[in-house]
């Protein structure tokens, strides 16, 4: 079965610091790709960024980074020097290429950003 | 470019009325997608279009739902005999060609059913 798993219901971080919002997945197939998104409490979602499955090196976007432990199958996302405004909702999800092009989401991380 | 939009943002509904959404896409997008998010949940996948042709539905997506997307421009979820448990956010986005990993999303469209 292909599953997402976020187990940190909620993290909380000081602004400048670096925060790591831990996902697992589960997949079979070789071929798949990982997201992570952010929902603020407006309720967009806003793409953060993606690793393949065949990716080589980590992604990186910015302050977001995300470790791929293809091994472990992990997908953790680290947000360095955290923002007030990166307060909100984050979504791990998976997309398997040969399944379809659903995207699987996680059931969410709260961060909360303090001063 | 102006972004996914839907409307109406909200939308509050009696028991057993019909209801119906709309999701125009980033222009050019020829891949549009219906997610719904219940509270403290991630999104689950309803439905998939490839310009007008509607190529994937979940299981989630019972007889009472119902997506088009004519032209494979905008499109329209609509909801019959709406039950207290079609309360949810109702999400659209929309990708492109090669690089359609990225799907962008909507605002969404929250439904309440009283």
């Amino acid at each position: 079965a292909q599953k997402i798993t976020q187990t940190q219901p909620g993290m909380f971080v000081q602004e400048k610091e670096a925060v790591t919002l831990d996902c697992t997945y589960d997949t079979s197939d070789p071929s798949y790709g990982l997201f992570w998104y952010k929902q603020p409490s407006s309720g967009e979602m806003i793409f953060l960024i993606y690793q393949g499955s065949y990716d080589q090196q980590n992604a990186t976007e910015g302050r977001y980074s995300l470790n791929f432990q293809k091994a472990r199958k992990s997908a953790n996302l680290v947000i360095s020097a955290s923002q007030l405004g990166d307060s909100a909702m984050y979504f791990c999800a998976m997309r398997v290429y040969q399944a379809g092009t659903a995207l699987i989401f996680g059931k969410g991380t709260t961060l909360s950003v303090s001063s | 470019d102006t972004g996914v939009s839907q409307d109406p943002r909200h939308k509050i509904t009696k028991r057993g009325q019909n209801v119906t959404f709309r999701c125009d896409p980033i222009s050019e997008h020829n891949r549009l997608y219906w997610y719904r998010q219940t509270l403290g949940q991630g999104p689950e996948f309803l439905t998939y279009f490839q310009n007008e042709a509607q190529l994937e539905k979940s299981r989630l997506l019972s007889d009472r739902f119902s997506a088009e997307r004519p032209k494979g421009s905008f499109s329209t979820l609509e909801i019959q005999h709406t039950e207290q448990g079609d309360s949810a956010m109702y999400l659209c986005a929309s990708s492109f060609g090669l690089a359609d990993y990225e799907q962008y999303f909507g605002p969404g469209t929250r439904l309440t059913v009283t």
